[in-house]
């Protein structure tokens, strides 16, 4: 059974850097083909990707969060880490980590954490 | 970078009827990489279609993903009041806006 479970803080202050962490079990991020994202929501508004790491250490970034972001993985811990520098209120959301599986030729984000809860504020 | 635009808005219907959600990519896109997903208040999105058209683990056959190029289309054949929640499509590094699915 694939679990995902987001951790954190809850509340940073404007200009701060932001490091979560999404810790799982039931797969392991060394087989191939697996990659573990992270997507956010502010409250009432849409879902947005942010990033994305692959069994093999390939990372993707948001275009317009890239210079911000920073993805990486532990596969002993079974954890991948997002930090996400300079935050601005504007970056009030719910941040949450998903698997994404290759499925044949397809693929998509098919377990999600329950999602954490970041406000930023002074 | 792809955007994904979702129509309509909002839909309002009543429990029974068929619900049709359309998401446009701004260029073609592979369909191997569309997926749909649905959100209900509080709770983390879940996956129900990918490759466009399949049908993820569980997920009831009353939901239908159909599309290719730049038009794709989420179907649900006759809504059950679990149904009504916020759906999503996804391909890639975007996520379209989302359609509202309400009850009448």
């Amino acid at each position: 059974q694939i679990t995902l479970k987001e951790s954190g803080p809850t509340l940073v202050k404007p200009t701060q850097t932001l490091t979560l962490t999404c810790t799982f079990s039931g797969f392991s991020l060394s087989t191939s083909g697996v990659g573990v994202g992270w997507i956010r929501q502010p409250p009432g508004k849409a879902l947005e990707w942010l990033a994305l790491i692959y069994w093999n250490d390939d990372k993707r970034y948001s275009p317009s969060l890239k210079s911000r972001l920073t993805i990486t993985k532990d596969t002993s811990k079974n954890q991948v880490v997002l930090t996400m520098t300079n935050m601005d209120p504007v970056d009030t959301a719910t941040y949450y980590c998903a698997h994404r599986r290759l499925i044949r030729i397809a693929a998509a984000y098919d377990y999600w954490g329950q999602g954490t809860l970041v406000t930023v504020s002074s | 970078e792809i955007v994904l635009t979702q129509s309509p808005g909002t839909l309002s219907l009543s429990p029974g009827e068929r619900a049709t959600l359309s998401c446009r990519a701004s260029q073609s896109v592979s369909s191997s990489y569309l997926a749909w997903y649905q959100q209900k208040p509080g709770q983390a999105p879940r996956l129900l279609i990918y490759g466009a058209s399949s049908r993820a683990t569980g997920i009831p056959d009353r939901f239908s993903g159909s599309g290719s190029g730049t038009d794709f289309t989420l179907t649900i054949s006759r809504l059950e009041p679990e149904d009504f929640a916020v759906y999503y499509c996804q391909h890639s590094r975007a996520f379209g806006q989302g359609t509202k699915v309400e009850i009448k």
